[in-house]
């Protein structure tokens, strides 16, 4: 079965720093992949995505992400975090012709002012 | 806007009660969810359904079980609620997709419901 590690459970960053959170999963055959974010008290809502083409995917709040293929990771980026970005953040996949995702454990960013 | 609403935000219950959480969705969604989320693990799926009265077990079904009577609504049912059972549930839903592999349509989630089981 697919798995999907996030190694960062905890980071804290001051505003204006740059954010790298990990994401590597582990299937070999096509996937599709998911940043998910749930902000304090709020629905979990989808970040950016990444199907094909591309490897580079932008998505909102100044966001990207990288698929990797030869290192089965799709890092999450930003250059520069503001304080409104503190939230927990949800790498997934999804594999095959289905609609079950996988979901990472989980990173809780704190960004302080 | 797709909404998914869940009957409860907070529902406290005794060992062994039967326990009910229920999902609705608005935009015609043939996929349903539910997750549970705890802290250190993320979400994990405790059952699917992808048509009414439809069901395919996730990855942590035991303890519980679902209902879809009907395509809007999704039933989760604690049969005997447990103090182990404690957590946040999430519910969501999604279009079903279609050609395979490259095709996909975003879950979107409900506002959960944080259970206390005492």
């Amino acid at each position: 079965a697919q798995s999907v590690s996030q190694h960062n459970h905890h980071v804290i960053l001051s505003e204006a720093a740059s954010l790298e959170l990990g994401c590597n999963y582990s299937y070999g055959g096509t996937v599709n992949l998911f940043w998910y974010v749930q902000y304090p008290g709020q629905h979990l809502q989808l970040l950016l995505k990444y199907f094909s083409g591309d490897p580079l995917v932008k998505g909102i709040k100044g966001f990207e992400a990288e698929f990797i293929k030869s290192k089965f990771s799709f890092n999450l980026r930003k250059p520069s975090v503001q304080w409104s970005d503190t939230a927990e953040y949800f790498c997934a996949v999804k594999t095959g012709g289905g609609n079950k995702l996988t979901f990472g454990t989980g990173t809780q960013l704190k960004v302080e002012l | 806007d797709v909404k998914v609403t869940q009957s409860s935000r907070y529902l406290v219950k005794r060992t062994g009660e039967k326990v009910f959480l229920e999902c609705v969705q608005d935009m015609d969604h043939e996929n349903m969810f539910w997750y549970r989320q705890d802290p250190g693990l993320g979400l994990r799926l405790i059952y699917f359904s992808y048509d009414v009265k439809m069901k395919e077990k996730g990855d942590i079904p035991e303890g519980y079980s679902v209902s879809r009577e009907k395509k809007e609504r999704f039933s989760l049912i604690l049969e005997s609620a447990s103090t182990n059972q404690t957590s946040m549930y999430l519910c969501a839903s999604s279009l079903s997709g279609t050609g395979g592999a490259s095709s996909y349509n975003e879950q979107f989630f409900g506002p959960g419901t944080r259970l206390t089981v005492l």
